[in-house]
């Protein structure tokens, strides 16, 4: 199975910073069959990103995917209040789909 | 739009099996493909399985010898079943719509089932 790997475990960031979130794939992800989600405490997880560097309907611009291949990576331009929550990659190329385990962005 | 609403028994005992169901409204479920996902307390989001639109499954490799997926589509309804179950399967079990090409676009609350005696 492709093993997705995140880091860092924890961001420790200030509202207005940016977060830079990475996710590297054991095997190359096909078709850049990458998504991203964000999960807050005791809600589900909500798609952000799919393709890599799709955004998902009513997700704002502050939030970007890219990458290839096997690393991706997740930015935010400008944190604001309600984006300090855990984040997580998942691959869809192949089966199983798997998920990393994810990067908690906290403030500062 | 879109929504989906886990049920099901929130204690099992070990060795029992737990069966859950998803109601889905605002869409049938025979036009899209929808997957299982748990997350034990406080850890990340494991993929149990999905059922295509056409009614084919897919199973995690780590579970497939337990689990059962199942739709039924007069009822517009989702089904999780896994056999034998431990501690381990303690978890908030969600149900999700597949987007895209597998990305999970729209997912239910979440149910938590704990596995104790």
């Amino acid at each position: 199975e492709n093993v997705l790997t995140q880091s860092p475990g924890t961001l420790s960031l200030s509202p207005g910073d940016r977060a830079t979130l990475s996710c590297r794939a054991s095997q190359s992800v096909s078709s850049n069959y990458l998504a991203w989600y964000q999960q807050k405490p005791g809600q589900a997880p909500r798609l952000l990103i799919y393709g890599a560097s799709s955004r998902a309907t009513g997700i704002p611009d502050r939030f970007s995917g890219s990458g290839s291949g096997t690393d991706f990576t997740l930015s935010i331009s400008r944190l604001e209040p309600e984006d300090f929550a855990v984040y997580y990659c998942q691959q869809y190329g192949s089966s199983p789909l798997t998920f990393g385990g994810g990067t908690k962005v906290e403030i500062k | 739009q879109v929504q989906l609403q886990e049920s099901g028994p929130g204690l099992v005992k070990p060795s029992e099996t737990l069966s859950l169901t998803c109601t889905v409204s605002g869409g049938s479920i025979s036009s899209y493909s929808w997957s299982w996902i748990r997350q034990p307390p406080g850890k990340g989001l494991d993929w149990i399985g999905s059922v295509s639109y056409s009614g084919s499954t897919n199973y995690s490799p780590s579970l497939k010898s337990r689990v059962t997926i199942s739709r039924d589509t007069s009822n517009n309804q989702l089904s999780l079943t896994l056999t034998s179950v431990t501690a381990a399967d303690t978890a908030v079990y969600y149900c999700a719509r597949v987007t895209g090409s597998g990305n999970l676009g729209y997912w239910g609350q979440g149910i938590l089932v704990t596995v104790s005696s």
